[in-house]
């Protein structure tokens, strides 16, 4: 099982439809979770950290569970800017050398379509 | 404040050639990873070093590739003898403290000709 899994689609939506994405995590000990956003050629961006009770950013709305270990990313209103890569990572474990270990999801392809 | 700097962004050798990739970290970050990416992959991480140490080279071939990060300057990603398959994004990202987010430079785009 790979350490951090996401679907890679693409999805393709239509400006202003609702998408959600989820990421699962296969070590139970991680303690810190994020979202990036990958344009193509480009560097990978932070869109947002994952907390614990969830946290919204305008019309992003990123949510943890534990229980499950998956993480997930809610995207409302779609905009066409909004077409990129989404990566999923996640920081592991509490021991020395897990605490620096950020594992990346191979990215899930959003295309937003007019 | 500037953010992660890499240099150069693209960078064409002939295969044999050695290449050096070079990223500076944001200010008062003294962590670095480095990471590559194929094209149309996802991002592989090769290692991650503090000032003077190299803490976990797990994802780097075992010959031609090697890093550093010195006590001064910016951290140094070195592949000898090139060949084809080299050719890739190679990102470096640098971290304030454990848990926080990863800060990524624009990347150096290698071609191996």
């Amino acid at each position: 099982r790979k350490e951090v899994e996401q679907d890679p689609g693409p999805f393709n939506v239509p400006e202003g439809a609702t998408v959600a994405f989820n990421c699962t995590y296969s070590n139970s000990a991680s303690q810190s979770f994020f979202w990036y956003r990958q344009d193509c050629r480009k560097e990978p961006k932070l869109l947002m950290s994952v907390y614990s009770s969830g946290n919204e950013d305008g019309r992003f709305t990123a949510q943890l569970n534990r229980a499950s270990q998956y993480i997930s990313l809610l995207i409302r209103d779609s905009k066409l800017s909004d077409s990129a890569t989404y990566l999923c990572v996640v920081n592991g474990g509490p021991s020395d050398s897990g605490t620096y270990k950020y594992i990346f999801g191979t990215g899930t392809r959003l295309k937003v379509l007019a | 404040n500037a953010g992660v700097m890499q240099n150069p962004r693209h960078l064409v050798r002939r295969r044999g050639q050695e290449a050096r990739l070079r990223c500076s970290p944001m200010k008062g970050h003294s962590h670095v990873y480095w990471y590559r990416q194929l094209p149309e992959e996802g991002l592989k991480f090769m290692v991650y070093l503090q000032k003077e140490n190299i803490i976990d080279e797990s994802g780097m071939p075992k010959e031609r590739f090697s890093a550093e990060f010195p006590k001064e300057g910016p951290s140094i990603l070195r592949i000898q003898q090139v060949v084809r398959g080299d050719s890739a994004a190679y990102f470096c990202a640098s971290l304030g403290q454990s848990g926080s987010p990863l800060h990524f430079g624009n990347g150096t785009r290698l071609t191996v000709t």
